[in-house]
């Protein structure tokens, strides 16, 4: 098995740039993909694929990838932006899924 | 739009067996391009892949939890189903199932979760 390793929280004000880190191995092979989770609610896809932002994602979300690290930038945060964020990836065979252990997003 | 929503008791007494079922409903479970998951959160804690998997029965299992956990699917029904056996407090969670790509692994619509309290 592997990990995926995000820190637990990040803090911004409005109209700043968040960057939010993961890193692990499978990382250099695999893609990440990114999830942003709201209090009481089911997690909603943000990035795939890195970089990619699935339909109805605001422009502000992006994600890049440097080896071992991924990194999904914020820019522009707004107050709804404040959320816990998490990582995912899988293995070479795409059957085993993990996930980072989230960061907290506070928007100061 | 395809909607998933799971059922089932939402307190088991430790060391009994946590049964779920998901129900897939506007689009087919027998889908070549997906897998179905499931995925638990401890309350205030973070996400969890419990296992996955495929209409033709193919199952992948979180190896942390492989020894406890069966996943089924009945086609027939479009569900497919949980159980995790000898629970302890630490399997109090929220659990959701979710569909899972093939080529790009992710989950891409999730059921809206379901709290389960294990507890004598």
């Amino acid at each position: 098995s592997y990990e995926l390793t995000q820190p637990p929280s990040v803090s911004v004000s409005p109209g700043q740039t968040a960057r939010i880190t993961c890193s692990g191995d499978a990382l250099s092979k695999q893609y990440a993909y990114w999830y942003q989770q709201k209090p009481g609610q089911a997690p909603v896809l943000v990035i795939y694929k890195d970089s990619e932002r699935p339909s109805g994602i605001p422009e502000r979300f992006s994600g890049s990838s440097s080896g071992t690290t991924v990194t999904l930038t914020i820019s522009g945060v707004q107050a709804e932006d404040e959320a816990d964020y998490y990582c995912q990836s899988a293995d070479s065979s795409g059957t085993s899924v993990v996930f980072g252990g989230g960061t907290k997003l506070t928007v100061l | 739009q395809l909607q998933l929503q799971e059922s089932g008791p939402g307190l088991v007494k430790p060391p009994e067996t946590l049964s779920l079922t998901c129900t897939v409903s506007g689009g087919s479970i027998s889908s070549r391009n997906y897998y179905w998951g499931w995925i638990r959160q401890p309350p205030g804690k973070g996400l969890e892949w419990i296992g996955s998997i495929y209409y033709s029965g193919n199952t992948y299992y979180n190896p942390s939890l492989k020894s406890r956990v069966t996943i089924s699917v009945d086609t027939s029904k479009n569900q497919f189903s949980l159980k995790l056996s000898s629970v302890t407090a630490a399997d109090t969670a929220v659990y959701y199932c979710a569909r899972l790509t093939t080529v790009i692994p992710h989950f891409d619509y999730w059921g809206q979760g379901t709290l389960v309290t294990v507890s004598s």
